[in-house]
């Protein structure tokens, strides 16, 4: 058990929809970072946000974003859902600004499902 | 842009039988190399980080190692439990986020 906890594990919704991911992360955390996963991608990095500030945008889609709130759990906000957005969401913790040593703690996952 | 290649795409091997797993990478000045295991149905987990070329290392059966253009995973007798997604990631200096391959899903059969 890495600490990290996301909800939900699962999302099944349909096209044009809007849907928020959470992630609280380890105790102590102050990074979170999002990436996505997919079968042709591989893990792509979305976005990461130290103590409440966005810090980096990776390959984040301007229909998604996310916020980091006061008590350091973040949500991942994907809006006007496409097909092509199933995949698995994962966020992924650290206690320094940026992944200096590289040891992200990855959370479980959310895997969304678009019809 | 920075880029992973890691091959071979997958690899089965009987217990005990040991190999070695690459990744090469592109970027534009590297700040570190890692490797992270996934099981199914989970996330990543962190391996080991590499800074410079030369760089080794160990832990139980996997030993990691370092070039100016590559990196190996060598897994030594390796056991069942060692079954898993074997993933490599660099970040480049100056970068957040990590730049992840495709991974190596390694087989070991009893």
């Amino acid at each position: 058990d890495s600490g990290v906890t996301q909800t939900p594990k699962h999302l099944i919704t349909a096209t044009g929809q809007r849907v928020t991911l959470r992630c609280s992360p380890r105790s102590g955390d102050l990074s979170v970072y999002w990436y996505q996963q997919s079968l042709d991608q591989g893990l792509q990095f979305l976005i990461h946000y130290y103590n409440g500030e966005e810090r980096a945008k990776g390959n984040i889609l301007e229909r998604f974003s996310a916020q980091q709130f006061p008590d350091l759990h973040s949500e991942l906000n994907l809006s006007s859902l496409e097909l092509g957005d199933s995949a698995l969401y994962f966020c992924a913790s650290s206690v320094l600004a940026g992944s200096n040593t590289g040891e992200l703690f990855f959370g479980e996952g959310s895997r969304l499902t678009v019809l | 842009e920075d880029q992973v290649t890691q091959s071979p795409e997958a690899l089965r091997l009987q217990e005990g039988e040991s190999s070695s797993l690459n990744c090469s990478y592109t970027v534009s000045g590297l700040r570190g190399l890692f490797w992270y295991r996934q099981d199914p149905g989970k996330g990543p987990e962190f391996l080991f980080t590499l800074y410079s070329a030369g760089e080794e290392k160990e832990k139980e059966r996997l030993k990691a190692t370092l070039t100016k253009k590559e990196s190996f995973l060598h897994i030594t007798a390796p056991k069942p439990e060692d079954s898993a997604t074997y993933l490599c990631a660099v970040q480049a200096r100056g970068a957040d986020g990590l730049t992840f391959g495709k991974g190596t899903h390694l087989i070991i059969q009893p």
